[in-house]
């Protein structure tokens, strides 16, 4: 069964606290990777798109990196700007079905 | 910004009763999708549709139905609301189908007492 499982729920970082998300999946023959950005209130707003392993995309303090199994956000010297929830999503089909994770909800205090 | 606009933004009902949500696109683009979202289950695919009158089912379709007359419009129709649809639906759209990404609008969040 397709997954994908996203951690941890919540972090909290302080301004300019680096840290990582994880995204890990059970797609089989996995198309595409996506990383979203979700405000409260707001509906998601893509970031990224990885297609294969190895693969690296950067937007100002965000990087995004996949391997066979997982992907990772990295966020550089956060600002409260940030804060936000922000999922994963697995494309499973050639439809473009999504298997979204449950998202990581980040507060960044100054 | 892509040209999504979901309407009503709010709505509250009674069991029972039929509620529709629309989905209107400015960008022309063929695939439109609708999702439901709880906490701690995540987005979750109800239909989706690849061109006017062309549609399919997704994850969590049961109690729901769609229609695109138009491909400007994707209505998602619940034809006996249960309070188990609680939820927020977000509509995406998609230029391609596969790999590439689906923009959203900024959701409906309904509730049904």
């Amino acid at each position: 069964e397709d997954q994908v499982t996203q951690s941890p729920e919540a972090l909290r970082l302080q301004e300019g606290e680096s840290s990582s998300l994880n995204c890990s999946y059970t797609v089989s023959g996995l198309r595409g990777l996506f990383w979203y950005r979700q405000d409260p209130g707001k509906g998601p707003e893509f970031l990224f798109t990885l297609y294969s392993a190895g693969e690296e995309k950067e937007k100002e303090r965000l990087k995004a990196t996949l391997t066979k199994k997982e992907s990772f956000l990295h966020i550089t010297a956060p600002k409260p700007e940030d804060s936000a929830t922000y999922l994963c999503a697995g494309v499973t089909d050639s439809w473009g079905k999504l298997q979204f994770g449950a998202g990581t909800q980040v507060v960044v205090t100054p | 910004d892509a040209g999504i606009t979901q309407s009503p933004r709010h709505k509250v009902t009674e069991t029972g009763t039929p509620v529709t949500l629309r989905c209107h696109q400015t960008e022309n683009h063929r695939y439109m999708y609708w999702y439901r979202q709880d906490p701690g289950h995540g987005l979750r695919l109800i239909h989706y549709s690849y061109g006017v009158k062309d549609t399919d089912k997704g994850e969590v379709s049961d109690g729901y139905s769609v229609s695109r007359s138009k491909t400007e419009d994707f209505l998602l129709t619940l034809e006996s609301a249960t309070s188990s649809q609680t939820s927020v639906y977000f509509c995406a759209i998609s230029w391609a189908r596969g790999n590439q990404p689906q923009h959203f609008g900024d959701g409906t969040r309904l509730s049904i007492l």
